[in-house]
């Protein structure tokens, strides 16, 4: 399967919400309501924000939130803080038990 | 706590084979698919297949199949992924995940870098 596209950069002030984009196909992202979405701060293991679209484990701040429409996904973080800033990570269930991963977006906090 | 600690730093030469662990603790490890993801240096996050530890059952991304296979020993609550005919291209760091009960991963390994050099 072909990785998911997503912006290879975000930014937005403390304070301010910002949107990061994912688009698949209708056999991963458009197909399943399993998307996930990653944060990963450098040299650190990836950490799970929201499955399922729009649903947030235990101990997620609920500024983050997930949905999608059609073929493309979305996580916004809204009251952008400084530890926001890390790479985002989309994924999908991409059919015939298998996963698939977006390229990964930079979120910079100004 | 969930915790999965994997085995330490490899560096393998070209064409050999490597196989790294991943101890689970905090939870059944047969109660949960493991995943294995790899992200090469600056890269971005490739899903490299699961295991069903309570049956044995695998699924591989179709890249790796032919040369990844994925075990477990549950008297250890361990789990394995060997990689074989390494090239220069497999330097990344491997990860071990534990499946949430969906396609996604709700506790990740700490990383095991595998260097590929002659």
């Amino acid at each position: 399967q072909s990785a998911l596209t997503q912006p290879p950069s975000a930014s937005g002030s403390p304070g301010q919400s910002v949107t990061i984009s994912c688009t698949g196909t209708t056999s991963d992202v458009g197909g399943y309501e399993y998307v996930s979405w990653y944060q990963q701060h450098p040299g650190k293991a990836p950490k799970l924000m929201i499955f399922e679209v729009s649903k947030r484990p235990s101990g997620v701040p609920d500024r983050f939130s997930g949905s999608k429409s059609g073929n493309t996904a979305s996580l916004t973080v809204s009251g952008l803080q400084a530890e926001d800033e890390a790479d985002y990570y989309c994924s999908s269930y991409a059919g015939s038990n298998s996963l698939v991963f977006g390229g990964g977006t930079k979120l910079t906090v100004l | 706590q969930v915790q999965l600690v994997q085995s330490g730093a490899e560096v393998k030469k070209p064409g050999a084979s490597v196989k790294v662990s991943c101890k689970a603790s905090g939870y059944t490890l047969t109660d949960r698919h493991m995943h294995w993801v790899r992200q090469a240096h600056g890269q971005g996050l490739e899903w490299m297949g699961w295991i069903n530890p309570k049956s044995g059952d695998t699924e591989y991304a179709q890249k790796f199949q032919g040369r990844v296979t994925m075990t477990r020993d549950t008297s250890i609550s361990t789990g394995y992924m060997e990689l074989s005919s390494l090239r220069s291209d497999d330097t990344a760091v491997y990860y071990c995940g534990k499946s949430y009960g969906g396609p996604g991963l709700d506790h990740w390994g700490q990383g095991t870098l595998v260097t590929v050099s002659s």
